[in-house]
């Protein structure tokens, strides 16, 4: 099983409508979650760090839950812009007892008119 | 923008070659991460330094190897060069230990013949 996991879609939804995914981990220790964006041959950009309370920024709510080892990323009135790959991202412990972040392949998104 | 620069953006190489791509980080931030990421793949943690000294690495063997600078910035060489290794390579800059956000530079999309 891999440590992060992301359907890889694509996810071909109308303009406007309401898009959900989900991603999975393994490591119940991991303390830090984030969802990034990445546009085709350009480098991740931070989307949201996600919260246990769960976080809203405009048209975007990030969720965790963590009985389930999840997290969710759910964005509404989507826009032809919206269009892209969402990678989420997990920090694990390293046996040196340094961090790092864990990658999903991502999902991608095609938002059509 | 993140303030984070890479450079060359592109680069082309034969294997056997050796290969060093630079990486400046964001204003405040004293840790770098490289990633490598293939094509239809999420990031893959390469290393990580903070203040000068590598506290992290990835599965990958000693022919890579890197650099951190004490104006935090940092570089990544690569010996020995080999197909697979053809990539997107990624730094990230942030402060602290791997909990926190990291911000991308555009990366150096390598090409190995």
């Amino acid at each position: 099983r891999k440590e992060v996991e992301q359907d890889p879609g694509p996810f071909n939804v109308p303009e406007g409508a309401t898009v959900a995914f989900n991603c999975t981990y393994s490591n119940s220790a991991s303390q830090s979650f984030f969802w990034y964006r990445q546009d085709c041959r350009k480098e991740p950009k931070l989307l949201m760090s996600v919260y246990s309370s769960g976080n809203e920024d405009g048209r975007f709510t990030a969720q965790l839950n963590r009985a389930s080892q999840y997290i969710s990323l759910l964005i509404r009135d989507s826009k032809l812009s919206d269009s892209a790959t969402y990678l989420c991202a997990v920090n694990c412990l390293l046996m040196d007892s340094n961090y790092q972040l864990i990658w999903g392949a991502g999902t991608k998104l095609i938002i059509k008119p | 923008e993140t303030g984070v620069t890479q450079s060359p953006t592109h680069l082309i190489k034969t294997r056997g070659q050796q290969v060093t791509l630079r990486c400046s980080s964001q204003s405040g931030h004293n840790t770098v991460s490289w990633y490598q990421q293939a094509l239809g793949q999420g990031p893959q943690f390469i290393f990580q330094y903070y203040r000068e000294e590598e506290n992290g690495r990835g599965n990958f063997p000693p022919r890579f190897s890197g650099l951190q600078f004490p104006n935090y910035s940092s570089e990544l060489n690569v010996n020995a060069l080999e197909l697979d290794d053809s990539a997107l390579y990624l730094c990230a800059s942030y402060v602290g230990a791997g909990n926190n956000e990291q911000f991308f530079g555009p990366g150096t999309r390598l090409t190995v013949l």
